[in-house]
Parts: structure tokens; C-alpha cells; sequence
């Protein structure tokens, strides 16, 4: 069974920390995705990583892909109540049609 | 352009009850899927349909049937609700190519008492 393991799995910090998020796996992933989802709607596509080593940069949200394609890390400089949600990550083995999730990160950002 | 719709967005049932949940995508993706998303544990795939004609198995088949309509259209079946599958269903779709980025609609929630 292949697994995708987040850590932590709630994280509640103070407006303008910074912080990071681990997406660990025994599996190498062809192509990893990070989705973020609100309360009450669907998980929303931030960023897509696919090659070792790669690092991505949205505004204040950084996204790394590990050397061996095996994990990632998300982090958040500054931290904003808008970021506030359901941090999922998901990766896909040998192009395959099908996307394995991390069972997420709930993150809460007190004003 | 409405992207992924679900419908309907809520749903309560009795043991032994059927229904339909509807999705449909107007994005001209070729594959589409179900997923589950209980409490702690992510999503968790039901069925998917990798093009218009068919569809296979994911992690949690049991219980629940589908149809692929047509390329817009994959509706999931329940023809006997228990109780275990009290969740948020979620149909995505996908743009198709190596990088396998899924599009989510906003969801059902279904329980069943």
C-alpha cells in the first residue's frame, strides 16, 4: 500500500509566523500536487512539482520537491488568517491516472 | 465556464435507500473520479473513469456503482446506504498529461442514518 504521510497534522499559530509543512512517502511520485480546501467546499489546486529537487514560490507559499521525488515540504512565511484551511498533498506513481492524498494539514491562523 | 458541479450538495438517507449523486464538467477533460473524504483521513478514491467508455476501481469500490454518462457526465450510485458511508463526496476531473492535476467540485455531503 502506498502511503503519503503529513506532518503535522494541526498546526495553530499567530499572524505573521512562519511555518512548514512535511509530505513524507516510501514511494517515488512521478508528479506531486499540493491543494489547499476551505471549509465546506472542494480541495483547490495550488501547485503542481515534478522534478526532483524543484522548488516553486507562490507569493508567500514555498514548495519543495524532495532530490529523490519521495517528498515535499510547504512553507509559509508570514503567516495570514487567510491562509487558513486544509492543506492536502497528492502524488501520482508512474503517471498513473490515479492521485494518492495525505490524509492533510488543518492550519489555523489567529488574528 | 462552471468548471466541476455536484449535485446535490446536500443529502440524508435511510438504511437500505438509494440514490444518484451527479457531476458533470464542462473543462472537456477526458478522465473523471469519486472520491470520499472522512474525518482524519484525506481523500480516498471510490471509482474513476480514465476516458468516456470506462471505468475502474479505486481504493474503496464497495457499496456504490458507476456510470460514465458521457465525456461530461459520472454519476455515483448507491443502491442499498449503510451507515459507513456517511461522508463528503467529491468528483474531480483531470486535465489529462503527466502532471495529473485534478479539478474538484464543491461537494456532497451525504448521511446516512
Amino acid at each position: 500500500t502506498q502511503l503519503l504521510e503529513q506532518s503535522p497534522q494541526f498546526l495553530s499559530i499567530q499572524e505573521g509566523e512562519n511555518l512548514t509543512v512535511y509530505c513524507n512517502s516510501s514511494s517515488v511520485f512521478s508528479s506531486l500536487q499540493w491543494y489547499r480546501q476551505e471549509p465546506g467546499e472542494g480541495p483547490v489546486l495550488l501547485v503542481t512539482v515534478v522534478t526532483g529537487g524543484e522548488v516553486k514560490k507562490l507569493k508567500r507559499l514555498t514548495f519543495q520537491f524532495g532530490d529523490a521525488r519521495k517528498d515535499s515540504s510547504l512553507h509559509i512565511t508570514a503567516a495570514q488568517p487567510g491562509d487558513t484551511g486544509l492543506y492536502l498533498c497528492a502524488g501520482s506513481v508512474d503517471s498513473s491516472y490515479k492521485l494518492i492524498f495525505g490524509s492533510g494539514t488543518r492550519l489555523l491562523v489567529r488574528p | 465556464n462552471a468548471g466541476v458541479t455536484q449535485t446535490p450538495k446536500f443529502q440524508v438517507l435511510k438504511t437500505g435507500q438509494s440514490m444518484t449523486l451527479q457531476c458533470a464538467q464542462d473543462m472537456n477533460h477526458n478522465s473523471m473520479y469519486w472520491y470520499r473524504q472522512d474525518p482524519g483521513m484525506g481523500l480516498r478514491l471510490i471509482y474513476y473513469s480514465a476516458s468516456e467508455g470506462t471505468t475502474d476501481k479505486g481504493e474503496v469500490p464497495n457499496g456504490y456503482n458507476v456510470s460514465r454518462l458521457n465525456k461530461r457526465e459520472f454519476s455515483l450510485r448507491l443502491e442499498s446506504a449503510a451507515p459507513s458511508q456517511t461522508s463528503v463526496y467529491f468528483c474531480a476531473s483531470r486535465m489529462g498529461g503527466a502532471r495529473n492535476e485534478q479539478f474538484f467540485g464543491p461537494g456532497t455531503r451525504l448521511t446516512v442514518l
